[in-house]
This record gives C-alpha cells, structure tokens and sequence, in this order.
C-alpha cells in the first residue's frame, strides 16, 4: 500500500520562481492536508480540504494557493516563492474526522 | 485559540531509565488528542489516540494518558529505537483539523 505520496521529495527554487507540489493518497480519504515544519515551530497547517471540491485556510495560508483535483489529490502551489518558504512540507490525508491523519514523507523545500 | 505546549524540548535518557512527556493543551471542546513519533527525514508515524479524560492507551513500552488540561506519554525501560521526536495534537470538537505542538525530542543511549 503507497498511502499517501508527495513529489518532489527535494527542490531548491529561486526567489520569484513558482512551483506545485503534488501529494495523492489511495485510502479513499475524504479529508486531506498541507503542513509546514520548521525548527522550534512544528508542524503549522496552511491549507485543508475537509472533502473534494472544499478547501478551507489554515494558521499560515499566506504565499500559497491550493486544488483539490479530485478525491485522490490535492496539491499545493507556491506562486512566487520566498526565501521564509524554505521549509519541510508535509501532506497528510485521513477518513472520518476524529480518525487519525496518515503522513507523507514530506518534501524539503529550500528558497534561495 | 487552540494552544498546544510540550515539554519539555528535549529529554536525554539512558537506555532503561523512565521518563514522562507533557503535552498541555487549551482547546474547545476536546474532540481527540493524537500522539505521533517523527524519526528524523520521514514523516510523523501516528502512536495512538485519546478521546476522553481518564483514558489511557499502551504499546510495547509507551503508555499515553488524558486528563482534561494534559497528556503524558510515559516511556518505561526506553531502549535507543525509542529515539525519536514525539508530537501531540489536539483536535478540537468544532473543527477538522489538529493543532500540533512543537515536540520532544528524545535521546535514549546506552
């Protein structure tokens, strides 16, 4: 079982360049996530679907824009990157709400 | 607002000596509170789920419990596999999403 899968695992971008990020999940998941992880401020949530077609902003949305293709995928674009985008992020996918949320293996964003 | 404190940031244990995390949380109408261990690189690997104050959740050598302020994660006779960073989430009653602390990181040597 792949669970949930993210690409690219590393990318460097320079500042002004844009980017997506692509993260699918094979569990039949209504919900699925985008986390940020950096040193001394965890995992932050920019961005949620809580089922397809729906998205809602989470604590840190700015900079970002997302999609839910369908059920399967939801990616996360980078319009016009920053440096203080340099971070590890993280897709997260789940069932019913109050289950738990089944990570990625994240993909290691640097923005020079 | 939903608030989520761990401590403490890191522990250094030697191999055999227990110890307990601390998870505080602030949230409306607690829905469930998730603990999750993260090796470094890969992404957090969920360890169990606490729905109501009083509950309490083992596996192998973790036991994880509830009160309506905090959880702890005790780790008896921690082993170097044991290593990791442990998160907690809250999720609150009225929303779908959690709300992460920041961790502890765990150090067990020989």
């Amino acid at each position: 079982n792949a669970g949930v899968t993210q690409t690219p695992k590393f990318q460097v971008l320079k500042t002004g360049q844009s980017m997506t990020l692509q993260c699918a999940q094979d569990m039949n998941h209504n919900s699925m996530y985008w986390y940020r992880q950096d040193p001394g401020m965890g995992l932050r949530l920019i961005y949620y679907s809580a089922s397809e077609g729906t998205t809602d902003k989470g604590e840190v949305p700015n900079g970002y824009n997302v999609s839910r293709l369908n059920k399967r995928e939801f990616s996360l674009r980078l319009e016009s990157a920053a440096p203080s985008q340099t971070s590890v992020y993280f897709c997260a996918s789940r069932g019913p709400v109050g289950e738990k949320l089944f990570f990625g293996s994240g993909t290691q964003l640097s923005v020079l | 607002e939903d608030q989520v404190t761990q401590s403490p940031e890191a522990l250094r244990l030697q191999e055999g000596e227990s110890s307990s995390l601390n998870c505080s949380y602030t949230v409306s109408g607690l829905r469930g509170l998730f603990w999750y261990r993260q090796d470094p690189g890969k992404g957090p690997e969920f360890l169990f789920t606490l729905y109501s104050a009083g509950e309490e959740k083992e596996k192998e050598r973790l036991k994880a419990t509830l009160t309506k302020k905090e959880s702890f994660l005790h780790i008896t006779a921690p082993k170097p596999e044991d290593s990791a960073t442990y998160l907690c989430a809250p999720e609150a009653g009225t929303a779908s999403k959690l709300t992460f602390g920041t961790g502890t990181r765990l150090q067990v040597t020989l």
